[in-house]
């Protein structure tokens, strides 16, 4: 199967700007997540998208929001971006309905660099 | 929430020696700890879990042990080599007010010098 896919890889943008990043998940992975990553902070949970429905939300603030289509591709929208909005923006997808459902798998990331 | 805490956040070993890096949880109804390894520009990659009921589990030269009572588990690498080098991250399933979710560490730097 082919592995989690994001795009773009690479953003730069001002602030002020909104942005739009793209996950496609594993086959059949009906489950997405996103992360944010900065160095020293490690990976913080910005929420997860399951059957299209938002399942969970991490402590981020509403600039940060997401949706999830019904072919389990997701979509996360940052707006009025910030300077510390710079990081690595991973996700990451799981399967669901069965045993041992809990692993996830990451896509590479999309660099996102506000200028 | 579950606070992971993650230490130490640097390791340098000689190659053929042991690593060790150990997380802690505060969550007692935490039931799932994967850990995983981000090489230079790479996504992080799964490489060992261990579920609640387990105390200990191996993989050739990597094996994790977790302590329910303590609340800590720990990755353990041996015969170190210099493709070990990169950074790990533990991880803890547990619960907030909104379900469950994945809590992580701020990561551990291995160096493996040759």
């Amino acid at each position: 199967k082919a592995g989690v896919t994001q795009t773009p890889r690479y953003l730069i943008k001002t602030r002020g700007q909104q942005v739009t990043l793209s996950c496609s998940p594993i086959s059949g992975h009906r489950s997405v997540s996103w992360y944010q990553q900065t160095p020293g902070q490690g990976l913080q949970f910005l929420f997860e998208y399951f059957s299209e429905t938002q399942r969970n939300k991490g402590n981020f603030p509403g600039r940060f929001s997401g949706r999830q289509f019904s072919n389990s591709r997701s979509e996360m929208n940052v707006s009025t971006l910030e300077l510390g909005d710079s990081a690595l923006y991973l996700c990451a997808s799981r399967a669901t309905g069965g045993l041992y459902t809990d692993t996830q798998y990451f896509g590479p990331g999309t660099r996102l660099t506000v200028l | 929430g579950e606070n992971v805490e993650q230490h130490p956040s640097t390791l340098s070993v000689q190659e053929g020696d042991s690593a060790v890096i150990k997380c802690t949880y505060s969550d007692s109804a935490s039931n799932y700890f994967p850990w995983y390894k981000q090489e230079l520009g790479k996504r992080p990659q799964l490489i060992i879990d261990i579920r609640s009921n387990v105390g200990e589990k191996k993989d050739q030269r990597i094996a994790v042990t977790l302590n329910k009572t303590a609340k800590h588990f720990s990755l353990h690498i041996t015969e170190t080599q210099p493709e070990d080098s990169a950074v790990y991250f533990c991880a803890a399933r547990g619960y907030s007010n909104t379900g469950n979710q994945f809590y992580f560490g701020t990561g551990t730097s291995l160096t493996v010098i040759p």
